[in-house]
């Protein structure tokens, strides 16, 4: 059984710029789950993707969005970019045979803006 | 006031102590507990899952949830040097959001 992957596992972005970070879910999982975890803090709940739709939102500006595609791998995409969006971002994926409410996590991708 | 309080530590204690993390949350209509181990620069890995108060056993971890006084708690027995890592209790209604503490940091001294 695969677990959930994500890309890029570092990435350096300047204020202002956009950037694109994916997940792949683990295998027989329909729902993604993205997570932002400032250092020193727990993991704060940006969206939730299940079959393709959004199915919940944090307290996150529009400016963070969301894709989830056929295969159930997702996209988490930021715009405008700014320095206290420097963060681990935690993809989870969930909705496979067993307990609905179980989250897995990826390894996450560390994003620092400069 | 936060719907989760963790004591955040840091929290060190000596190889074979028994150690005690807990987290106390405000809102009644959590239903699902979980906790999760976190090393240094990975992701969560899930520990323990519950969802009825009393007390859930898996080697030397224990989960306990007391649901009337809105407090859970995880104890490890016979530590290790293995178990330093931050643990993060999390909580839901439901198959949506995950709502954390703020993770303790333990550090077990050989």
């Amino acid at each position: 059984e695969t677990g959930v992957t994500q890309s890029p596992t570092h990435l350096i972005k300047t204020r202002g710029q956009q950037v694109t970070l994916r997940c792949s879910s683990q295998s027989g999982h329909n729902t993604v789950s993205w997570y932002q975890q400032a250092l020193g803090q727990g993991p704060q709940f940006i969206f939730q993707y299940y079959r393709e739709e959004e199915n919940g939102r944090g307290n996150f500006p529009p400016r963070f969005s969301g894709l989830q595609f056929p295969n159930y791998s997702s996209e988490l995409n930021v715009n405008a970019l700014e320095l206290d969006d420097s963060a681990l971002y935690l993809c989870a994926s969930s909705g496979g045979q067993g307990l609905q409410e179980t989250q897995y996590f990826g390894p996450g991708t560390r994003l620092l803006v400069l | 006031q936060k719907e989760v309080e963790q004591d955040p530590g840091p929290l060190s204690v000596p190889e074979g102590a028994i150690v005690s993390l807990n987290c106390t949350y405000s809102n009644s209509a959590f239903q699902y507990f979980m906790w999760y181990r976190q090393y240094s620069r990975k992701g969560p890995e899930l520990l323990m899952y519950t969802y009825s108060s009393g007390n859930k056993e898996d080697g030397r971890f224990t989960a306990q949830v007391d649901k009337s006084s809105k407090y859970i708690s995880l104890f490890i027995r016979d530590s290790q040097p293995s178990d330093s890592a931050t643990y993060l209790c999390a909580m839901t209604q439901g198959a949506q959001k995950l709502v954390f503490g703020q993770g303790t940091r333990l550090t077990i001294n050989p």
